[in-house]
Parts: C-alpha cells; sequence; structure tokens
C-alpha cells in the first residue's frame, strides 16, 4: 500500500524559502498514471491545491501563488519536493503531499501532513 | 478560478440521521467533483469522485449527485465513524479549488 510522508523544517523566517520533501514509500513514483502533488491548509481558512509533477518531469502550478512554487522529483530516491520562495506569514500552513491518479484526477493518497510556521 | 461553496460549515447530526452536504461550483464543472473526508490524525480519505461513483471500499451509506453547478453529498444513516470534516474539490480546471468544508459532529 502506498504511503506518503512529508518532512522539511517546521520554522522559516519571512523572505526565505520553505523547502519540504515528500518521500513515497509501498509503490513507485514513476508510474505514468500518477501526479504527485502539494496542497496547503491555511488556519481557518480551506484547502489550496500548489501544483503537481509527472515523473516526466512536466509539472502544474496554482497560478495565483505567482510562480513562487517549484516542485520537482527524484525518481532515484521515490522522493519529490515542494520550494516555496519569498514566504511571509501568510504562507503558514499544513502542507501536505497526496498523489493524483488518472484518469479521474483525484488525490487518492495522501500524507498526514506537516506544519510549517514562517516567523521571524 | 473556479470558487467552490460548501454549505453548512458545521451541521450537527445523531446516529443514524441522513444527512446532505451541498457544493456550489461558481461555474459548471461536468460532474469534475471530488468528495473527501477528513479526520484529526488520519489521513485524509476519497469518498467519490465524478460526483456520484463510490471510490472502492468506501462504504454505500455515502452517495453523491448533482450537476452543473450544484453538487451534493449524502450520508444515508450516519456512523459514528463518519464524524469529521468533507471537503468538496472540482478537477474541471485548473487550478483545482475546493469547498470551505463542513464539520459534521455529533448532536
Amino acid at each position: 500500500q502506498v504511503q506518503l510522508e512529508e518532512s522539511g523544517p517546521r520554522l522559516v523566517k519571512p523572505s526565505e524559502t520553505l523547502s519540504l520533501t515528500c518521500t513515497v514509500s509501498g509503490g513507485s513514483l514513476s508510474s505514468d498514471s500518477h501526479y504527485w502533488t502539494w496542497i496547503r491548509q491555511l488556519p481557518g481558512k480551506g484547502l489550496e491545491w500548489l501544483g503537481h509533477i509527472h515523473h516526466s518531469g512536466n509539472t502544474l502550478y496554482n497560478p495565483s501563488l505567482n510562480s513562487r512554487p517549484t516542485i520537482s522529483v527524484d525518481t532515484s530516491k521515490n522522493q519529490f519536493f515542494l520550494r516555496l520562495t519569498s514566504v511571509t506569514a501568510a504562507d503558514t500552513a499544513l502542507y501536505y503531499c497526496a498523489r493524483e491518479t488518472e484518469p479521474f484526477p483525484i488525490l487518492d493518497v495522501w500524507g498526514k501532513g506537516t506544519t510549517v510556521t514562517v516567523s521571524s | 478560478d473556479i470558487q467552490m461553496t460548501q454549505s453548512p460549515s458545521s451541521l450537527s447530526a445523531s446516529i443514524g440521521d441522513r444527512v446532505t452536504i451541498t457544493c456550489r461550483a461558481s461555474q459548471g464543472i461536468s460532474n469534475s467533483l471530488v468528495w473527501y473526508q477528513f479526520q484529526p490524525g488520519k489521513v485524509p480519505k476519497v469518498l467519490l469522485f465524478a460526483a456520484s461513483r463510490l471510490e472502492t471500499g468506501v462504504p454505500s451509506r455515502f452517495s453523491g449527485s448533482g450537476s452543473g453547478t450544484d453538487y451534493t453529498l449524502t450520508i444515508s444513516s450516519l456512523q459514528p465513524e463518519d464524524f469529521a470534516t468533507y471537503y468538496c474539490q472540482q478537477y474541471y480546471n485548473n487550478p483545482r479549488t475546493f469547498g470551505q468544508g463542513t464539520k459534521l459532529e455529533i448532536k
């Protein structure tokens, strides 16, 4: 059974770059039917889809984030990554990684999430 | 972006009750809708996709319906394990967007 686990610093300073890793276990990140996704839950607000990546390197991002996120993949380590530049307090959130499965692009496997706080 | 308006934001109900949650999209989404269940300490779970198709392993007391802009999630007879927060999400276009969530609590 595929499992995902987020990891990375829990505290990031304003204007710096947030970096998170999602480790995939129990399955391969190299499947053609899957896209590897980052979502966040802002405090007191709903869920925000940040973007996804295919093992081929194709990416899709949420335009509202103004090109700040970069999602990359390392198939040899079965990991994918989120970098979010120029963070502010508004980026404080619970960050999830998830697997999106075609043909219906549903997020069928999720990590438990990791909380990141942006503060000096 | 397509705005997803979910209602109610919270709901109190009893075991055995029938419960309905609605999700309205700001434009037609052609049944491109997923319902998720979030519970503290657990990974989120897909309940239904394509508005009405039950994900494998999900109990049949969960059902979905709708078309165009308006969709519903119904739980026919609430069980203790159903108390959770539910979200709808559209995948009609980018970016995927979610409803604000409905927190279902025990009355």
